[in-house]
């Protein structure tokens, strides 16, 4: 089976700007969680969504927002970018959310200038 | 709350050595307690998972992981490190039948010595 996809892999924008980025999960996974990364923060939990719903969702401002297509991909959207949201963003699906084990994408590399 | 501790920063262990990287955790009721693997510029890999059962979880590349409630600990081992192991090593919780999300530790960096 084919693993996690995220598109794009590298993005630079400047602040201000908008930006989506897309997750394909594994085929037959419902569940997809999405991930922030820095060196000060560690990783944080975004959102989590299962069967078009969002289940769960982080601590983060509003700026933030997600959805998932019937198809089970997702995509994540970061409005009004700030310097601090240059980060890596990951993407992890599994079967469900609740036991089942989560498998990660290689992740977006967002640089916002 | 459910929270995890990785105490380590840093963990650095010659090559052929036992390796050993430490993870308690917080959560009310029962855990389900991962651990991950980062490599630079990679997403995390999965290496094992606690939901029940027996204590001593065996998962890839020859690492195993003990389970011990009453210690609310979850330490990553294997008995004979490899350079190749050198890497980013991430703890996870998420309480059983919860709809809470999983929970990362800061996560430990290996270098095995040649």
């Amino acid at each position: 089976k084919a693993g996690v996809t995220q598109t794009p892999r590298y993005l630079i924008k400047t602040r201000g700007q908008q930006v989506t980025l897309s997750c394909s999960p594994i085929s037959g996974h419902r569940s997809v969680s999405w991930y922030q990364q820095t060196p000060g923060q560690g990783l944080q939990f975004l959102f989590e969504y299962f069967s078009e719903t969002q289940r769960n969702k982080g601590n983060f401002p509003g700026r933030f927002s997600g959805r998932q297509f019937s198809n089970s991909r997702s995509e994540m959207n970061v409005s009004t970018l700030e310097l601090g949201d240059s980060a890596l963003y990951l993407c992890a699906s599994s079967t469900a959310p609740s036991t089942d084990t989560q498998y990660f994408g290689p992740g977006t590399r967002l640089t916002v200038l | 709350a459910q929270s995890v501790a990785q105490p380590e920063d840093q963990v650095n262990v010659a090559e052929g050595n036992p390796l050993t990287v430490k993870c308690t955790y917080s959560v009310s009721g029962n855990p389900y307690l991962f651990w991950y693997v980062q490599y630079p510029n990679r997403g995390l890999q999965f290496l094992l998972k606690y939901i029940t059962g027996d204590n001593l979880v065996k998962g890839s590349y020859g690492f195993e992981a003990e389970f011990n409630k009453s210690q609310t600990s979850f330490h990553l081992k294997k008995p004979s490190a490899l350079v190749s192991d050198s890497a980013l090593y991430f703890c996870a919780v998420r309480a059983s039948g919860s709809a809470r999300q999983l929970t990362f530790g800061s996560g430990t960096q290996l270098t095995v010595l040649p």
